[in-house]
């Protein structure tokens, strides 16, 4: 089945400076890969995504890169704030469906 | 529009005890999941649905069953409830390569 790897598990920044976390998945027949903000007692929410036909995305300071040769996508967070403190996740999708998350990154931006 | 409703948002139940965690949606959403997320851990994929009358099993389903009899409605039944499903529950539903969105999840203590 699908397995999906992340790293690293915690990672601490000053603020203003770059973030990046990595993900590798084993199936090559994934097609969508959403990365997920989680603050400490709420629900996962959405803050970009990817699939399989781009490279790369962005959205103001976030952006995702995709190497489907390798199987690994990363985020990149520039200029971190405080705010962006809080737990991330990849996940890939088959198909569509069965979407299956990484184990996740606790992102510290220390002021 | 409410989105993805979880309930009960706590519960304690004694071993061996059953019960059923309910979660509807209002989105129209084809696919529906149900993860468990145990103190600082990823979110592990239990049950899916990619649509009314199609579930299939993640990777944790022992312990638990499934049904989708409509397309708004996914609940998760534990038969024989075991401190090891001491967890935090989330559903969540989509559309195919689309945004996942969560309930607000319901934590479980088994005791």
């Amino acid at each position: 089945g699908e397995n999906v790897e992340q790293h690293p598990s915690t990672l601490s920044v000053q603020e203003g400076d770059s973030a990046v976390i990595k993900c590798t998945y084993s199936d090559s027949a994934s097609n969508y890969f959403p990365w997920y903000k989680q603050e400490l007692g709420k629900r996962p929410q959405l803050i970009i995504d990817i699939r399989s036909n781009v490279g790369e995305k962005k959205d103001q300071r976030i952006a995702v890169t995709l190497n489907k040769t390798a199987k690994h996508f990363s985020l990149h967070i520039t200029e971190t704030q405080p705010e962006d403190s809080a737990v991330y996740f990849c996940a890939a999708s088959i198909r569509g469906n069965k979407l299956v998350f990484g184990a996740g990154t606790i992102l510290r931006v220390k002021s | 529009n409410a989105g993805v409703t979880q309930t009960p948002k706590f519960r304690i139940l004694k071993i061996g005890q059953s019960m059923t965690l309910q979660c509807t949606q209002d989105m129209n959403h084809n696919y529906m999941y149900w993860y468990r997320q145990d103190p600082g851990m990823g979110l592990k994929l239990i049950y899916y649905s990619v649509g009314a009358g199609i579930t299939d099993k993640g990777e944790v389903p022992n312990g638990y069953n499934v049904s989708r009899s409509t397309t708004e409605d996914f609940p998760l039944r534990l038969e024989l409830a075991a401190p090891s499903q001491t967890s935090v529950y989330f559903c969540a539903s989509s559309n195919s390569n689309t945004e996942a969105f969560f309930g607000q999840g319901t934590r479980l203590t088994v005791v």
